[in-house]
């Protein structure tokens, strides 16, 4: 079964950091390509990032490039965020997405994390 | 950048009815459009791919259709758990870039 556990969220001041993780189980972490997703409150889903099974290649929504560094480590089976600079804006929940994977897969998000809330304020 | 509109942003249908949502895309994305399904404090789950394809588990009375700009979910005869936010995806194979609609919100009539 897999499993996706996002923590590292809490309340942090505008301009401060924040790092948040994911454990992964149940599948074979390096062979999948993995992103966050963020929803800020009563709102819709933002994709944020994405970093490829390797971590050779990592993308980012124009919105926190720059500020914003995926990364991940296969021996842990964890992924990572971290946020600097943080904004108001930025205040969501954030989520752990798995990228499909296999001959058939072209690119769709198959399972989900359940989520942990980053809060920007002073 | 590629935008994607559900409508209507609130459903109200009875138990037992049919249901019926739209995406429409900007401008064509093929069949690179998957549904989700979000509950109150829960995360999304995978309900379609591929535009047509139920995901794993996914019962049948879920089923998706269209292909270019024009997509459509369709729940028959809703169930009780059925009433939640529904959100249609594009997504692009490589470099992965996900561009998500606003949802519909789908509830008790």
């Amino acid at each position: 079964e897999v499993q996706l556990l996002e923590s590292g969220g809490g309340l942090v001041q505008p301009g401060g950091s924040l790092r948040l993780s994911c454990a992964a189980s149940g599948f074979t972490f390096s062979s999948y390509a993995m992103n966050w997703v963020r929803q800020a409150p009563g709102k819709g889903l933002e994709w944020v990032s994405a970093i490829s099974g390797s971590s050779h290649s990592t993308y980012y929504a124009d919105s926190v490039k720059g500020r914003f560094t995926i990364s991940r480590d296969n021996s842990k089976n964890t992924l990572y965020l971290q946020m600097n600079s943080l904004r108001a804006e930025d205040t969501a929940v954030y989520y752990c997405a798995k990228r499909c994977g296999g001959g058939s897969c072209y690119g769709w998000v198959d399972y989900w994390g359940q989520g942990t809330l980053v809060t920007v304020s002073s | 950048e590629i935008v994607m509109t559900q409508s209507p942003a609130t459903l109200s249908v009875s138990p037992g009815e049919r249901a019926t949502l739209s995406c429409r895309a900007s401008q064509s994305v093929s069949s690179n459009l998957a549904w989700y399904q979000q509950k109150p404090g829960q995360a999304p789950r995978l309900l379609i791919y591929g535009a047509s394809t139920r995901a794993t588990a996914i019962p049948p009375r879920f089923s998706g259709s269209g292909s270019g700009t024009e997509f459509i979910l369709t729940i028959s005869s809703l169930q009780s758990e059925d009433f939640a936010v529904y959100y249609c995806q594009q997504y692009e194979n490589w470099p992965p870039t996900y561009t998500f609609g606003q949802g519909t919100k789908l509830e008790i009539k």
